[in-house]
């Protein structure tokens, strides 16, 4: 059963326009939310975060807005370059010291 | 210099073999995971470690062990490997906020 869904496994976007990722979750004890960012044969870079207690984390051209009602966080790129293309992971943890939970990733294209 | 490190990068060995992967962390993070990315490209936890406690995934096959020589390291050791332990591996660790990903170890069983 996935907690954290990301339904859209990819994205196509031209530079300089907008990249909004999508991420569900279902449990309702996650207070913390990440997006990570995947080149191909590296590790998860973390990206930008957001607590339960905020509806939006700005962090240069990356934003992250989170509906806890709806129980949905999004990821805004703007304006997207083609360096940002890669696989983006939507993360939740229920609290501090315990394992993030991911969704299935969207990778994203942005064409110059 | 590497926050999170794990070795080998690859790993190839033949099925019913034992073998380990190591993952160190320069942080002074308190707590540890491993992840297997499977060929779907889904991340799931397989371990948490913290302080000595260890939480695991009750989905993980008990040939899979994680040894902990001290806070700054967690192997990972696979006893009796089948074809579908194929996947990448990724350590990980954390304080309390985001985790920091090693680079991953690409293990192949044929």
């Amino acid at each position: 059963d996935q907690q954290v869904k990301q339904n859209s496994p990819s994205l196509s976007v031209q530079e300089g326009r907008i990249s909004i990722l999508n991420c569900d979750y279902t449990n309702s004890m996650f207070d913390y939310f990440l997006w990570y960012k995947k080149y191909p044969a590296e590790g998860p870079t973390f990206l930008i975060s957001i607590s339960s207690i905020k509806d939006k984390n700005e962090d240069g051209r990356f934003t992250v807005f989170l509906n806890k009602s709806a129980k949905h966080l999004s990821l805004h790129i703007v304006p997207s370059q083609p360096g940002d293309s890669a696989v983006y992971f939507c993360a939740a943890r229920s609290q501090a010291g315990t394992a993030l939970i991911f969704g299935k990733g969207t990778t994203l294209s942005v064409s110059s | 210099d590497t926050a999170v490190s794990q070795t080998p990068k690859y790993l190839v060995t033949q099925m019913g073999n034992d073998k380990s992967i190591k993952c160190e962390q320069n942080l002074g993070h308190d707590t540890m995971y491993w992840y297997k990315q499977d060929s779907k490209k889904f991340l799931k936890i397989m371990f948490s470690y913290n302080n000595k406690e260890l939480i695991i995934n009750e989905t993980v096959p008990n040939r899979f062990s994680p040894k902990s020589p001290d806070k700054a390291h967690l192997n990972l050791h696979i006893n009796s490997l089948e074809l579908g332990d194929s996947a990448v591996y990724f350590c990980a660790s954390s304080q309390e906020g985001e985790a920091f990903f090693g680079q991953g170890t690409r293990l192949t069983v044929v």
